[in-house]
């Protein structure tokens, strides 16, 4: 299948500073990128969908101007946690769609554990 | 897109095959039935999904009930490999995917 690659796999960043998360299809042109965190022991949750060349929608309760994300190119999307808190500490998961649009499936990267100090 | 529920937890013996359910009884008809899994903090993998017939690759089958209102992830020999998080997901071909909680299975020796 499709593969997705995110980076860094994991980061840890003091209060207040801002990280930056990449996600990127390797093999394929992803006309849409869609961003999850997930806490402990929690399902993921949608955080936005990020189509190329456009703003991206961000779900009920996101703070657009915390979590800045950026499609610039069919191959790339990145994720800017701004000004992290220690609550912002999560596993973030992308995943693209594109490639094979006949069957659907979304292709996942392996996830960024974000801990913020 | 409609709602799925699914067991929180089942146990599963190794080499035997493991049953997931899924109810969807408000599935419409453009929704298909899609089955992911996630190994504890990887990205979810896809398994498997279908509309209406039954389907089958090389990780697992996929039964779909005549009403379509739920159906059964089949693992066919469960390994200690197989223990995840599997989520059942009802959607439109090109919506966003929405997670519910999942069931947890366990494969024990």
């Amino acid at each position: 299948g499709a593969v997705v690659s995110q980076h860094p796999s994991w980061v840890i960043c003091k209060s207040g500073t801002s990280v930056k998360i990449e996600c990127r299809s390797l093999d394929f042109q992803a006309t849409t990128m869609f961003w999850y965190r997930q806490f402990p022991k929690q399902s993921l949750m949608l955080m936005a969908t990020s189509n190329e060349g456009s703003k991206a929608t961000y779900e009920q309760g996101v703070e657009k101007d915390k979590f800045l994300i950026n499609h610039a190119s069919l191959t790339l999307s990145t994720l800017t946690v701004t000004s992290a808190h220690p609550e912002d500490s999560s596993f973030y998961i992308c995943s693209a769609r594109g490639g094979q649009p006949n069957t659907g499936e979304l292709f996942f990267g392996e996830g960024s554990r974000l801990t913020v100090l | 897109d409609a709602k799925t529920t699914q067991p929180p937890s089942m146990d599963c013996a190794e080499g035997r095959a493991a049953n997931l359910p899924c109810n969807h009884s408000t599935i419409s008809g453009n929704e298909y039935v899609y089955w992911y899994r996630q190994i504890h903090s990887q990205g979810p993998q896809y398994i498997i999904h279908g509309l209406k017939n039954n389907e089958t690759n090389e990780m697992a089958s996929l039964i779909i009930t005549e009403d379509r209102k739920s159906s059964t992830l089949i693992l066919p020999h469960a390994t200690l490999r197989d223990t995840a998080v599997y989520y059942c997901i009802v959607r439109v071909v090109g919506n966003d995917m929405r997670f519910g909680a999942g069931t947890r299975l366990t494969v024990k020796p």
